[in-house]
């Protein structure tokens, strides 16, 4: 059971360059998420889609954008890379919209921009 | 996260409590976690508890929560080496489906 998983686990860019991180979970949850965790900041939410064909901002939205291809993927992309967005990137899901379903992690992906 | 925050490192003996503790801003949360993070890995959820519960005990875990004071806590009975890691905790606002994280305790477990 894989549960979430990212790729990659690790990229280093150069300014300006565009990425996408990739994020599938196999458990058939509805609604998923982007985080970056910074040191000292713990998470903040990039952007989430409560379910498939929706996609929302959340507190750290500038810099990126989403596309939930389908129930299963929830791709982040960066157009245009910055040094202020080398950061450690983590998916999560969650079976449905509601304050008890807890979320599942990714491992992260640890992104370097030079 | 602004709204929530922790203290930011623990620094325990082996076989001795830990105790974790966090604040929190917002009222309205109905549902408080703590996830636990080992280095090079994702969250891994630990517990919760509901905002009408006062404690919770799961084996060697036991959260407090006093919402008068929006207070909430984890003890690690008998701490042991691979209790070493970064602690999360986290609110979900009345809103549902968004959590707001504080910036991690790392909890160092000394032999």
């Amino acid at each position: 059971n894989a549960g979430v998983t990212q790729t990659p686990k690790f990229q280093v860019l150069k300014t300006g360059q565009s990425m996408t991180l990739q994020c599938a979970q196999d458990m058939n949850h509805n609604s998923m998420y982007w985080y970056r965790q910074d040191p000292g900041m713990g998470l903040r939410l990039i952007y989430y889609s409560a379910s498939e064909g929706t996609t929302d901002k959340g507190e750290v939205p500038n810099g990126y954008n989403v596309s939930r291809l389908n129930k299963r993927e929830f791709s982040l992309r960066l157009e245009s890379a910055a040094p202020s967005q080398t950061s450690v990137y983590f998916c999560a899901s969650t079976r449905e919209r509601g304050n008890n379903q807890p979320q599942h992690f990714g491992d992260g992906t640890r992104l370097s921009i030079l | 996260g602004e709204d929530v925050e922790q203290s930011l490192f623990l620094s325990v003996r082996e076989g001795d409590s830990s105790v974790i503790n966090c604040t929190y801003t917002d009222s309205s949360s109905t549902y408080l976690y703590w996830y636990k993070q080992e280095p090079g890995a994702g969250l891994q959820l630990l517990t919760y508890i509901f905002s009408n519960m006062d404690m919770k005990q799961d084996q060697r875990l036991t959260v407090l929560l006093n919402k008068k004071d929006k207070h909430l806590s984890l003890r690690i009975a008998d701490t042991q080496t691979g209790d070493s890691a970064i602690y999360f905790c986290a609110e979900m606002k009345a809103a549902g489906n968004k959590l707001t994280f504080g910036g991690g305790t790392r909890v160092l477990v000394k032999p």
